[in-house]
């Protein structure tokens, strides 16, 4: 199976900063990736479709980048309602896999 | 609006059975492939299983396969998901999940139900 390692797993910033989660891939998965947000006691929310393109409704803020083993989720300006937990999907092999999740807290 | 509404969890001992159920509105179901991903008690997203548009392919997850069975009713806009040889490790919140693409696989989810937990105890 693919494993996809995010990092950092925790991470604490400010409203007004600019964030980078990564996601790596354990082999390459070209641009099958999925980026999702899950706040507290909520369902996750997808924000990036194969890999970089911004789902209908999100805020232009977030972006993603990346192909082959290397990702990124990059939030230009964190705003409050940003605070939650973010998942790289990957679903270019069976089983499809989730990266371990990163935890993004308000310093 | 899309909404998907997950039902039939509960307290089950373990090597039991349970059927969960989703219920689907404000979008032509029979167009999309349909998917379950669960969620441990404080941990990470796991996919279980998904169906195509017409059930013509089925996939699972190592995990479950050969004791879980996914299945759809289109005419009544609704997925199921039938568990039987439950382990303790199955305990989870269960989502119903949408998957992106219109008659085709993307393994991409759009839009969730709220969850139905499922407890594997004795």
């Amino acid at each position: 199976a693919i494993q996809l390692t995010q990092s950092p797993s925790s991470l604490s910033a400010s409203v007004g900063d600019r964030v980078t989660i990564t996601c790596r891939a354990s082999q390459g998965i070209s641009s099958t990736l999925a980026w999702y947000q899950q706040k507290p006691g909520k369902a996750p929310k997808l924000l990036i479709s194969d890999a970089s393109s911004l789902e209908s409704g999100v805020p232009s803020r977030f972006s993603g980048s990346g192909s082959g083993t290397d990702f990124t989720l990059t939030i230009s300006s964190l705003q409050p309602e940003d605070f939650a937990t973010y998942y790289c999907q990957q679903f270019n092999n069976y089983p499809i896999t989730f990266g371990q999740g990163t935890r993004l807290e308000i310093k | 609006e899309v909404q998907l509404v997950e039902s039939g969890g509960g307290l089950v001992q373990p090597g039991r059975s349970l059927r969960l159920s989703c219920a689907a509105s404000g979008f032509t179901f029979d167009d999309y492939a349909m998917h379950w991903v669960r969620q441990a008690p404080g941990k990470g997203l796991e996919w279980v299983s998904g169906i195509s548009w017409n059930s013509g392919s089925i996939g699972y997850a190592d995990s479950v396969k050969g004791r879980f069975t996914i299945s759809r009713d289109n005419a009544k806009n609704s997925l199921y998901l039938q568990m039987n040889s439950l382990r303790t490790e199955d305990t989870a919140l269960y989502y119903c999940a949408k998957d992106r693409w219109v008659q085709l696989w993307s393994y991409q989810f759009d839009c969730w139900g709220q969850g139905t937990l499922v407890t594997v105890s004795s």
